[in-house]
């Protein structure tokens, strides 16, 4: 089966940065994304890993690495419209599909 | 270029009966993925279609069926509704090239199984 385990709540200050852990146990793990989701809208895509390491894409890191089966989204410079959910999701491969199995999501507040 | 859309927003049914939600890809898309949220969860895969054949399936049972078109549109059909169904179904749409981990969710349909 396939499993990823996030806090469930994060709380930071504005302007600070936070880090979001994922840990993961899937077969067939080929990638991880990480998707934001405010209250009442759909998820939106952010970051992904299918390499050890990290990416960057403007305040938002994500890293991963294989060996530990963990990764972790990074904020930077935090704004009040980051506060929302957000999920870590495997992508696994198998039989020609690409899958995403999420995670339960961690919703992140920010405070002034 | 047209994001996802879903139809309808939000529906009512009571227990034991049919429903059929809709999803529009995005233009050039020809991978759709059915998720089901429920409240404070993560979204739960249902299952994809790829060029209107199934492409992966979840656990999910076989009352969950669905159809992808030649326009690469898709409905996800559920036969004999049960209160625990209620939840939120995303679609998603992907192009299907190396990989499908960047998908384009549409804003949901609200179910609600009385």
């Amino acid at each position: 089966g396939q499993s990823l385990e996030q806090p469930s709540e994060v709380t930071a200050v504005e302007g600070a940065i936070v880090q979001i852990n994922c840990t993961y146990q899937t077969s067939g793990f080929y990638g991880l994304s990480w998707y934001q989701q405010h209250d009442g809208g759909a998820p939106t895509f952010l970051s992904y890993n299918a390499l050890d390491g990290l990416e960057e894409t403007g305040r938002f890191s994500s890293f991963l690495s294989r060996s530990d089966s963990y990764g972790y989204l990074l904020l930077q410079e935090l704004q009040m419209k980051d506060s929302a959910s957000y999920f870590c999701a495997g992508e696994t491969a198998g039989a020609g599909s690409y899958q995403l199995t999420f995670g339960k999501g961690t919703k992140l507040s920010v405070i002034p | 270029e047209t994001g996802v859309t879903q139809s309808p927003t939000h529906l009512i049914k009571t227990r034991g009966q049919q429903v059929t939600l809709r999803c529009s890809s995005q233009s050039g898309h020809n991978t759709v993925s059915w998720y089901q949220q429920a409240l404070g969860q993560g979204p739960q895969f249902i299952f994809q279609y790829y060029r209107e054949e199934e492409n992966g399936r979840g656990n999910f049972p076989p009352r969950f069926s669905g159809l992808q078109f030649p326009n690469y549109s898709s409905e996800l059909n559920v036969n004999a509704l049960e209160l625990d169904d209620s939840a939120l179904y995303l679609c998603a749409s992907s192009q299907k090239t190396s990989g499908n981990y960047e998908q384009f969710f549409g804003p949901g349909t609200r179910l609600t199984v009385l």
